[in-house]
């Protein structure tokens, strides 16, 4: 069974932190998509990536994926009230369906 | 370009009431549907999921179903709601169901079921 564990599971922080969530898991990956929930809406895409060691960035979202294409990090650099939300990765998994881990809730104060 | 649109977006029904969740995607054909449902504190659990008209699969065996009666609409129903469906529920859609591709999710629907 693949499983994508994410860690950590709660994180609060002040405005201007920087942090990084994981995405980790022991089966390999064809691609992995990270998205982000505000409550009471559906998740929203933020990237897919589908190369191992492959680095994007959307502003101050950094998302890599591991060179063996087991696991994935996001890391926001000066974090804002708006990037408050639950943060899901998802895997391709190996009979064509979409893995997804529980989520890190992200919040951050002013 | 792509919508998903799902529908009522909350819904408070009683214990052993019918359910019918509808959902509709726009400017794509023949898409892959999905009906995930997401509880306080854990992850999206996938419901059902369809390729074609009135082809469905279910994934985890409940008192609930699904009927795809058209190519871009999705419906998730129940005869007779238990307190444990109650939750958040999604519907998306994917261009095909490769592995790894991405999808798109609708707005949401809460249910609480009292």
């Amino acid at each position: 069974t693949q499983l994508l564990e994410q860690s950590p599971q709660f994180l609060s922080i002040q405005e201007g932190e920087n942090l990084t969530v994981y995405c980790n898991s022991s089966s390999v990956f064809s691609s992995l998509q990270w998205y982000r929930q505000e409550p009471g809406e559906g998740p929203v895409l933020l990237v897919t990536v589908v190369t191992g060691g492959e680095v994007k960035k959307l502003k101050r979202l950094t998302f890599q994926f591991g060179d063996a294409r087991k696991d994935s990090s996001l890391h926001i650099t000066a974090a804002q009230p708006g990037d408050t939300g639950l943060y899901l990765c998802a895997g391709g998994g190996s009979q064509g369906n979409l893995i997804f881990g529980k989520g890190t809730k992200l919040s951050v104060k002013p | 370009s792509q919508t998903i649109h799902q529908w009522p977006a909350t819904l408070v029904q009683p214990v052993g009431s019918p359910l019918s969740l509808e959902c509709t995607v726009e400017g794509t054909s023949n898409p892959n549907l999905y009906w995930y449902r997401q509880a306080a504190g854990r992850g999206l659990q996938l419901l059902f999921y369809s390729v074609g008209i009135g082809q469905i699969s279910s994934e985890v065996p409940q008192n609930l179903s699904a009927s795809r009666p058209q190519d871009r609409q999705f419906i998730l129903s129940s005869k007779k709601l238990l307190l444990s469906d109650s939750g958040f529920y999604l519907c998306a859609w994917s261009v095909s169901r490769t592995s790894g591709n991405t999808i798109y999710f609708g707005e949401g629907s809460w249910l609480t079921v009292v």
